[in-house]
């Protein structure tokens, strides 16, 4: 079945303790992305790839790491957590050829829900 | 600066009636737009598109429709059904040369039996 898988589901952690969420696609997409909706912001870009070693910021990278060593995974990395993280993450891919990456339908995970106290 | 604006929070509609949802946006180089639909506790799923050199496309109950000097969109869902309560999302990738994604703040929409 094709999917985007992240883990954890839910995290609630404390200020300042570095943690990683997972993104991985089955699909073999080249575009990758992360977002995290809040309420009345809707969904925000935080980084996307559109290859493997290719990433760029989306509109709220700040605070946020990624990397795209493999073409499957595409990790969300905050080193020091802080409070105003709290928000609902999902990963994205999307095939990326045919003309245009962010054109293309993306396929979403089911979100990873952060706390961070 | 909110490129992509979704001024409807929330839409309720009775079951069978349109559902006209609402998108505009600032940027007059977008020239593709997506709409999106999301459950609770579920991913956001892609519905339908548009590029910038139609005014109008159709699937099924679903069509958007692009007004390019208003800057405007709106998804039209015809019958409306129980199931189509979701929250929905407009969004506007780019511009050319620009990998981005914006997303509008989203509309929810219920669907009253």
């Amino acid at each position: 079945e094709a999917q985007v898988t992240q883990n954890p589901r839910y995290l609630i952690t404390v200020t300042g303790k570095k943690l990683t969420v997972t993104c991985s696609q089955n699909m073999n997409h080249e575009y990758m992305s992360w977002y995290r909706q809040d309420p009345g912001l809707g969904l925000r870009q935080i980084y996307y790839s559109m290859n493997v070693e290719v990433t760029d910021k989306g509109d709220v990278p700040e605070g946020y790491k990624v990397s795209r060593k493999e073409k499957r995974n595409f990790p969300l990395i905050l080193e020091s957590p802080s409070p105003n993280q709290t928000s609902l993450y999902f990963c994205a891919s999307s095939p990326g050829t045919g003309g245009g990456y962010s054109n293309q339908p993306q396929h979403f995970g089911d979100g990873t829900r952060l706390s961070i106290l | 600066d909110q490129q992509v604006k979704q001024n409807s929070p929330s839409l309720s509609v009775q079951e069978g009636r349109i559902s006209i949802l609402n998108c505009d946006y600032t940027n007059s180089m977008f020239d593709y737009f997506l709409w999106y639909k999301k459950y609770p506790a579920e991913g956001p799923t892609f519905l339908i598109s548009i590029s910038s050199i139609k005014d109008k496309n159709e699937d099924g109950r679903f069509t958007v429709f692009l007004n390019k000097s208003a800057k405007h969109l709106s998804l039209h869902i015809v019958p409306s059904q129980p199931g189509d309560s979701a929250v929905y999302f407009c969004a506007a990738p780019g511009p050319l040369g620009n990998e981005k994604l914006t997303f509008g703040t989203g509309t929810r929409l219920t669907i009253i039996p």
